[in-house]
């Protein structure tokens, strides 16, 4: 089955612990993305890729990094999470010239 | 600067009584507009694409239309099945290849 697998589902961690959340797509997409869903914000760009070793930033890149090693892969890192990154994470692949399809999210809890 | 807005925000709605979502967009150029389909506790579902003005696609209940200012999602004789909040999304010709700008959503409840 086609998907994008995110992990972990949900997390609750304290400020300044480095975490990661990863993504993997099954799919041989060249094309990956990270999104953030904010009440009244909707969904907002973190970083993409549109391929491995090429990353780019989105609309609200700061306290986050990203890697791309491998064409399935792509986390996202915090370094040092504060409570403004609170928010439900969603990564998305897609091929040239076809929709995104997003993971299932993860909610991210920072105290 | 590209923006999306979605109305209404919220929508209720007796089973069959049918009704249109609306996405009204700014954007240089258009490259596409989306349709998404999200769940509680999941993540957006692509429902369709549509490229240019004049356009239409449909899927069961659901029919998009494009515009060069707007996008219409008409939801006829909706069952309860068909509640969820829906997503309008812009992708610019300019700027990175990958990125969609996302109105907030409309929400809508089908009741039985």
């Amino acid at each position: 089955e086609a998907q994008v697998t995110q992990n972990p589902r949900y997390l609750i961690t304290v400020t300044g612990k480095k975490l990661t959340v990863t993504c993997s797509q099954n799919m041989n997409h060249e094309y990956m993305s990270w999104y953030r869903q904010d009440p009244g914000l909707g969904l907002r760009q973190i970083y993409y890729s549109m391929n491995v070793e090429v990353t780019d930033k989105g609309d609200v890149p700061e306290g986050y990094k990203v890697s791309r090693k491998e064409k399935r892969n792509f986390p996202l890192i915090l370094e040092s999470p504060s409570p403004n990154q609170t928010s439900l994470y969603f990564c998305a692949s897609r091929a040239p010239a076809q929709p995104q399809h997003f993971g299932d999210g993860t909610r991210l809890s920072i105290l | 600067e590209d923006q999306v807005t979605q109305s209404p925000e919220a929508l209720r709605l007796q089973e069959g009584e049918s009704s249109s979502l609306n996405c009204s967009y700014t954007v240089s150029g258009l490259r596409g507009l989306f349709w998404y389909r999200q769940d509680p506790g999941k993540g957006p579902e692509f429902l369709f694409t549509l490229y240019s003005a004049g356009e239409e696609k449909e899927k069961e209940r659901l029919k998009a239309t494009l515009t060069k200012k707007e996008s219409f999602l008409h939801i006829t004789a909706p069952k309860p099945e068909d509640s969820a909040t829906y997503l309008c999304a812009v992708q610019d010709l300019s700027g990175n290849t990958g990125k969609l700008i996302f109105g907030q959503g409309t929400t809508l409840q089908v009741k039985p």
